[in-house]
């Protein structure tokens, strides 16, 4: 079946720098969303990705979607510790459900 | 804004028990989805709802679990006998069209049930 995986599982930073985490499906996707789940707390939608090549930013955040619409990733510039939780990407395929990445869980030391 | 939300927060039961966990999705949404996430891991898709019937399930949907929307705002998910291995958290989200692949789903808070 369908398979999401990220890269890393996780990620320790030290306050102030950059972060990256990388999305791969086994399948080409309608759509990706991304998700952050703070520990104990539920995914909180992030953005939903569509077209092949997009690029969309929030403040600090930067997403992209692959030309081949089976890979992405997220970027943190300069990381806060309100950023720490775990990224989880999410593909959207040929049906309706999200199929989830095994998520990066980020660390951030201030 | 207009929530998800799940009832109770936290279930424990015995294994074998029945557990019915509820959710009030947004009202004017009309796809509705359970997930799990078993502690550590990553979020697993249960089962997905529209127009009162099952649209999708996946293996592990197997006949121990069952969907209802009981009336024009509730979504429940139910466990006939609960196992060991149904720990988890339990995520109900819904999504407000239909057909479209592209829509957005929002989740909630979760029911973190533990089976004994």
């Amino acid at each position: 079946g369908q398979q999401v995986m990220q890269i890393p599982q996780y990620q320790h930073v030290q306050e102030g720098e950059d972060f990256t985490t990388y999305c791969n499906s086994s399948t080409t996707l309608s759509n990706i969303q991304w998700y952050k789940q703070r520990p104990g707390g539920h995914p909180v939608f992030l953005i939903q990705l569509v077209k092949s090549g997009e690029v969309k930013k929030q403040k600090r955040l930067t997403f992209q979607f692959g030309e081949a619409k089976k890979n992405s990733s997220l970027h943190i510039t300069a990381t806060q510790t309100t950023d720490v939780g775990t990224y989880f990407c999410a593909g959207g395929g040929a049906t309706n459900k999200l199929i989830f990445g095994t998520g990066t869980l980020l660390a951030v030391q201030p | 804004e207009p929530e998800v939300t799940q009832t109770p927060s936290h279930q424990v039961t015995q294994m074998g028990q029945e557990v019915i966990l509820r959710c009030v999705p947004i009202s004017n949404h009309l796809y509705f989805y359970w997930y799990r996430q078993i502690l550590g891991q990553k979020v697993e898709f249960l089962v997905s709802f529209y127009n009162n019937e099952i649209s999708e399930k996946s293996e592990i949907f197997d006949d121990q679990f069952s969907v209802e929307r009981p009336d024009g705002s509730n979504f429940t998910l139910k466990i006939r006998s609960t196992k060991l291995e149904d720990s988890a958290m339990y995520f109900c989200a819904s999504r407000r069209l239909a057909g479209a692949r592209t829509d957005t789903q929002y989740f909630g808070p979760g029911t973190r049930l533990t089976v004994l």
